[in-house]
């Protein structure tokens, strides 16, 4: 089955402990993208990839690191969490990017920094 | 600010009623695509219109684009209760690697 697979779907931390939300594809797609919902601001993107190693920011890209060292996964790296990055976050990926393609979304990992 | 801005915010109505939602954009696109969210899950994409296209059908989805007017409607037929669930437009903007997210328009079907 075609699908964007996002790990941990849950996740409880505490400010300043590193975490990695996990992102993976298996459609063979070349662009991916982090993006966090927040209420009364609707989606946000993170940072995106056009393909393997080639990663650039988005609109709100303080705090996150991502790498796309394979085409199907593209990680999202909290090195130091603090409160303001609780959130919903999701991975997305498209075949390509032309403009007019549509984004496939993961289930999503809703992140709470104590 | 957001590029796509949908309205209502919430609409409620009675199941077999037809439900539309609109959206308003600011700058020039390649495309608008529509998404539907069930609670706190991924986005779905629904439908896609481009910016040389005036109205696009499937299933029980119109979508229309008036570029002039820098706007976009949904409309849902026939609704179901299933269809409860968050509408976002996205706008594929010239020369931007991303899709803009309006705020989206929460839909309720009522038995």
């Amino acid at each position: 089955e075609a699908q964007v697979t996002q790990n941990p779907r849950y996740l409880i931390t505490v400010t300043g402990k590193k975490l990695t939300v996990t992102c993976s594809q298996n459609m063979n797609h070349e662009y991916m993208s982090w993006y966090r919902q927040d209420p009364g601001l609707g989606l946000r993107q993170i940072y995106y990839s056009m393909n393997v190693e080639v990663t650039d920011k988005g609109d709100v890209p303080e705090g996150y690191k991502v790498s796309r060292k394979e085409k199907r996964n593209f990680p999202l790296i909290l090195e130091s969490p603090s409160p303001n990055q609780t959130s919903l976050y999701f991975c997305a990926s498209s075949l390509s990017w032309t403009g007019t393609e549509k984004l496939f979304f993961g289930s999503g990992t809703q992140l709470s920094v104590l | 600010s957001q590029q796509g801005e949908e309205d209502p915010q919430a609409l409620s109505i009675q199941e077999g009623e037809n439900a539309t939602m609109n959206c308003s954009y600011k700058t020039s696109i390649n495309n608008l695509q529509w998404y539907r969210q069930n609670s706190g899950r991924g986005l779905v994409h629904l439908i896609l219109i481009r910016s040389n296209e005036r109205e696009k059908h499937s299933g029980r989805l119109r979508v229309t684009l008036d570029t002039s007017k820098k706007s976009s409607s949904l409309l849902i037929t026939a609704s179901r209760a299933a269809d409860t669930a968050s509408y976002f437009c996205a706008t594929g903007i010239q020369g931007a690697q991303k899709l803009v997210f309006g705020q989206g328009t929460r839909l309720t079907i009522n038995p």
